[in-house]
């Protein structure tokens, strides 16, 4: 079976443009969380959402945003983007977002010029 | 608040066994995971406690005292294959399943 799958692996922008980002979880899951990796730092939650709906938010401006679809794909959304987004952005895969194992993807290396 | 500790780097021989810490705080518990990380790829699962006591996988063991806030990583038989960062991510009482990750450490093998 297909593990998390994620799109585009590499991105680069300029800073006030705008990105979006795509992940499909593993088949039969249910939850999608995302988090942003900068260089030398642990994984920051940004969002999970489960059967569509948003379960959770970090601490991360209104510039993100996100959202799943009917098939449980996911985009996240993030305008105006600074310098400070350059980062590795995992999206991870669980059956209901409750407390079984997160599964997560290759990831997206977006870098901000 | 939530904080979670773990040395930024440790070193180690090939076929030696390495010990890697975590210790947490945070506002509520429902588990501790272990992911390993090599560079520039993605978490992957290690293992997962969520009551006291130790868990064994292969090479692979995690141990969990919730009392003291405290949990390690136990590498037994080091390979080259095993420098990487070791990322400790807790699920805090949030009603949803959000991980908040330490820092890894990074854990270099040298022959």
């Amino acid at each position: 079976d297909a593990g998390v799958t994620q799109s585009p692996t590499h991105l680069i922008k300029t800073r006030g443009q705008h990105v979006t980002l795509r992940c499909s979880p593993i088949s039969g899951h249910k939850s999608v969380s995302w988090y942003q990796q900068v260089l030398g730092q642990g994984p920051q939650f940004i969002f999970q959402y489960y059967e569509k709906e948003e379960r959770g938010r970090g601490n991360f401006p209104d510039r993100f945003s996100a959202r799943q679809f009917p098939n449980y794909s996911s985009e996240l959304n993030v305008n105006a983007l600074l310098l400070g987004d350059s980062a590795l952005y995992l999206c991870a895969s669980s059956l209901q977002g409750g407390g079984e194992t997160q599964y997560f993807g290759p990831g997206t290396r977006l870098l901000v010029l | 608040g939530q904080n979670i500790d773990q040395p930024t780097e440790m070193t180690a021989t090939e076929g030696a066994i390495v010990q890697i810490n975590c210790t947490y705080q945070t506002s509520g518990f429902n588990g501790l995971f272990w992911y390993q990380q090599h560079a520039g790829e993605a978490p992957t699962f290690l293992s997962y406690n969520v009551l006291d006591g130790l868990e064994e996988k292969g090479r692979f063991s995690s141990f969990l005292s919730r009392s003291k806030g405290y949990s390690y990583l136990l590498l037994k038989e080091l390979q080259m294959k095993d420098s990487a960062s070791y990322l400790c991510a807790v699920v805090p009482g949030t009603g949803f399943q959000k991980l908040v990750f330490g820092t890894g450490t990074r854990l270099l093998v040298s022959p």
